[in-house]
């Protein structure tokens, strides 16, 4: 069974960083593209930033370039997003899903909360 | 960016056959998507490649179009198909729709 466990979400102060985890399972972790994918309170979905299977291209929408990164850890089948300069506007569930193109996969979610 | 465009919200009745839209701001081919979110749950995806059903998803879903103009159809509407549904493209980088809230009468 294919599992995408997220972790690391929290409160955080406006300017600080936080770092999520996404512990995948039951599939070839290296095979697969991943991404992040948030969803403030009460809204839509929206992509936040896309790897591919050996992490050599990283990909990010424009509100969080030179702020996010995403990276892997296909050894510990491991996604990450490093979460810098946080702004309010951040708050939101963030998703893991697994895919480069269509996202089959998702994980239940981390609560991220940016405030002071 | 590519905009996607979608109706925020429908009713309709158990049984009945819906069709929720999504426009896109400019050619996606055929690379559109399809996700049924529940409340408190991750989104599910139904539909992949603008008209691939997804492995375990009930045949009365079913999904149509290309280019800018895409469709999801459910066909009997069943209580528990009661939801958010998202299109999503990935033919430029990855950009969702705001999402269609369908409700049952």
């Amino acid at each position: 069974e294919v599992q995408l466990v997220e972790s690391g979400g929290g409160l955080v102060q406006p300017g600080r960083s936080l770092k999520l985890s996404c512990a995948a399972s039951g599939f070839t972790f290296s095979n697969y593209g991943m991404a992040w994918v948030c969803q403030a309170p009460t809204k839509g979905l929206e992509w936040v930033a896309s790897i591919s299977t050996g992490g050599g291209n990283t990909y990010y929408r424009d509100s969080v370039k030179g702020r996010f990164t995403i990276s892997r850890d296909n050894a510990k089948n491991t996604l990450y997003l490093q979460m810098d300069s946080l702004r309010s506007e951040d708050t939101a569930t963030y998703y893991c899903a697994r895919g480069g193109d269509v996202m089959d996969a998702w994980g239940q979610g981390a609560s991220v909360t940016v405030s002071s | 960016d590519t905009v996607l465009t979608q109706s925020p919200a429908l009713a309709v009745s158990p049984g009945e056959r819906v069709t929720i839209s999504c426009r896109a701001s400019e050619s996606v081919s055929t690379r559109m998507h399809w996700y049924q979110q529940k409340p408190g749950q991750q989104p599910k995806l139904l539909i992949y490649g603008a008209s691939n059903l997804e492995s375990g998803v009930p045949a009365r879903f079913s999904g149509s179009g290309s280019g800018t103009d895409f469709t999801l159809t459910i066909d009997p509407v069943e209580a528990n198909d009661t939801a958010t549904y998202f299109c999503q493209q990935s033919w430029n980088d990855w950009t969702f729709g705001g999402g269609t809230k369908l409700e049952l009468k």
